[in-house]
C-alpha cells in the first residue's frame, strides 16, 4: 500500500519557467512533509519541508504547498535552473512513528 | 564538518554469502536508518534505531539485521545474500523526528 504517491515519473521544463512537482498521500496522520533532491551516485539531500499545520512554506526559489483536505502537496521551483535537474522525492512522517515514508520520485529535467 | 559515510561504495558478491555494509555518522544523532532504493519503489525502510542498543524493523526487513553498539555506527548485515537484495542502500541519521534526515552517498550492492 503506497501511502505517498508521485504519479509523474518524469517532468521536463524549460530554464526560467516554473517546475511543479506533485505528491499525494493517503495517511491523514502524517505530521510533517519533506522534499528531497537526489543527483546520480549521491544520497538524497533535504530541500524543504512543511508542517501539517501550515499550508505554505517558502525558501528562495522553492515553495511547498499543502492541501490537507485533498491530501496533496506540491513543490514549485521558480525560476527553474539546469542545476535543478535531479530526482525529487516527496516524503512524509508521523510524530508517533518517526519514520519517513517516501514516494517513488519524479525525475526533473530542466532544458536550456 | 559533521558527515555520514557509507562503505563500501560498491560491492559485488555471490548468493548465500554474508555481507555487512557500514554506516558511520559524526552528527552525534540518536536516530539512524537504513533504506534500499529500487526502481519503481522509491526508498524503502529496512531497519532503524533510536539509540544505542535499540533496533527496529522497517517495511522490508526480511533477510537483514542491524546492531547499534555506539551512537556513531549502524552496520547492516545481509545474513545470506539473495539476488533480490541487489539494490542501492542508503544510510541516514537525524536529530529528532521532526528534523530532516541526512543521507550517506549509498552503497551499490550486486548479488550474483
Amino acid at each position: 500500500d503506497q501511502q505517498v504517491k508521485q504519479n509523474s515519473p518524469s517532468l521536463s521544463v524549460q530554464e526560467g519557467r516554473i517546475s511543479i512537482l506533485n505528491c499525494d498521500y493517503t495517511n491523514s496522520m502524517f505530521d510533517y512533509f519533506l522534499w528531497y533532491k537526489k543527483y546520480p551516485a549521491e544520497g538524497p539531500t533535504f530541500l524543504i519541508s512543511i508542517s501539517s499545520i501550515k499550508d505554505k512554506n517558502e525558501d528562495g526559489r522553492f515553495t511547498v504547498f499543502l492541501n490537507k483536505s485533498a491530501k496533496h502537496l506540491s513543490l514549485h521551483i521558480v525560476p527553474s535552473q539546469p542545476g535543478d535537474s535531479a530526482v525529487y522525492f516527496c516524503a512524509a512522517i508521523t510524530g508517533t512513528a518517526s519514520k519517513l515514508t517516501f514516494g517513488t520520485g519524479t525525475r526533473l529535467q530542466v532544458t536550456l | 564538518d559533521a558527515e555520514i559515510t557509507q562503505s563500501p561504495r560498491h560491492k559485488i558478491t555471490e548468493t548465500g554469502r554474508q555481507v555487512t555494509l557500514a554506516c558511520h555518522q559524526t552528527w552525534n544523532h540518536n536516530n539512524m536508518f537504513w533504506y534500499r532504493q529500487d526502481l519503481g519503489h522509491g526508498l524503502r525502510l529496512i531497519h532503524y534505531s533510536y539509540g544505542v542498543h535499540d533496533t527496529n524493523k522497517g517495511e522490508v526487513s526480511d533477510g537483514y539485521s542491524v546492531s547499534r553498539s555506539n551512537t556513531e555506527d549502524l552496520p547492516l548485515t545481509l545474513e545470506s545474500a539473495a539476488s533480490s537484495q541487489t539494490s542501492v542502500y542508503f544510510c541516514a541519521s537525524s536529530e529528532s523526528w521532526d528534523q530532516p534526515q541526512h543521507f550517506g552517498d549509498g552503497t551499490r550492492l550486486s548479488i550474483l
